[in-house]
């Protein structure tokens, strides 16, 4: 069993619905990272959490810890949020830079 | 100013050669990460390079990959002896470097646009 679990692995969604990921985690962790991977391969960050709550734009992210589960929501989907969104988690008393990877959620929104 | 860059963006080769990819940081970054990412598997850490530290290679897979940073910025990801189950996308990631005192201490890595592996 993977350390890192996201749900689903795939998405498709008509624009302007609103998006939940999940990801499940079952080691201690120190962070927990989402990431988004557009077709071509570039990945760029979208949060870092420990705790609570954050939000950006049309993006929140949650983590429960003593649940070991973190959701990414996206309000108003648009086509131009189709991409993969990879969950990454920093173990607790691991290095500060070596992050454990869940295989990522596709997204696919349609017009 | 420039991203992360890597060379080639693909790279086709034959069962048992050699091949080089290469990773250029953002410059004034001196924390480097190589990983990789197979068909339907998550990112898989393969190696960190800190400034002058001893590198972490914990997560190299076999001794026929290796990894090099010269004069701290530029690396190279070398595997030997190509085989089929080697392809997949290697990524290149830099950031500053967490302070190493402090565990929770960590900033953001800054990712290629990887290279596109296929060993035939």
């Amino acid at each position: 069993k993977n350390e890192v679990e996201q749900s689903p692995q795939n998405l498709t969604a008509q624009e302007g619905e609103f998006i939940t990921i999940n990801c499940s985690y079952s080691v201690g962790i120190s962070a927990l990272h989402w990431l988004q991977q557009h077709p071509g391969g570039g990945i760029v960050s979208l949060f870092m959490l420990s705790s609570g709550k954050k939000k950006h734009g049309r993006l929140i992210a949650t983590i429960n810890i003593q649940e070991k589960h973190s959701s990414l929501h996206i309000t108003a989907s648009h086509p131009r949020d189709s991409a993969v969104y990879i969950c990454a988690v920093r173990v607790s008393g691991g290095s500060n830079y070596k992050l454990t990877f869940g295989k990522g959620t596709l997204l696919t929104v349609n017009p | 100013g420039a991203g992360v860059s890597q060379s080639p963006s693909n790279k086709v080769t034959e069962k048992g050669k050699d091949v080089e990819l290469r990773c250029d940081p953002i410059s004034g970054h001196t924390a480097l990460y190589w990983y990789r990412q197979s068909l339907g598997q998550g990112l898989e850490f393969l190696i960190y390079f800190q400034g002058n530290s001893a590198p972490d290679k914990s997560g190299l897979p076999s001794d026929r990959f290796s990894a090099e940073r010269t004069g701290g910025s530029v690396s190279t990801l070398t595997i030997q002896r190509t085989q089929q189950e080697d392809s997949a996308v290697y990524l290149c990631a830099s950031s500053f470097p967490g302070l190493a005192a402090n565990k929770n201490s960590y900033n953001e890595q800054f990712f290629g646009p990887g290279t596109r592996l296929t060993v035939l």
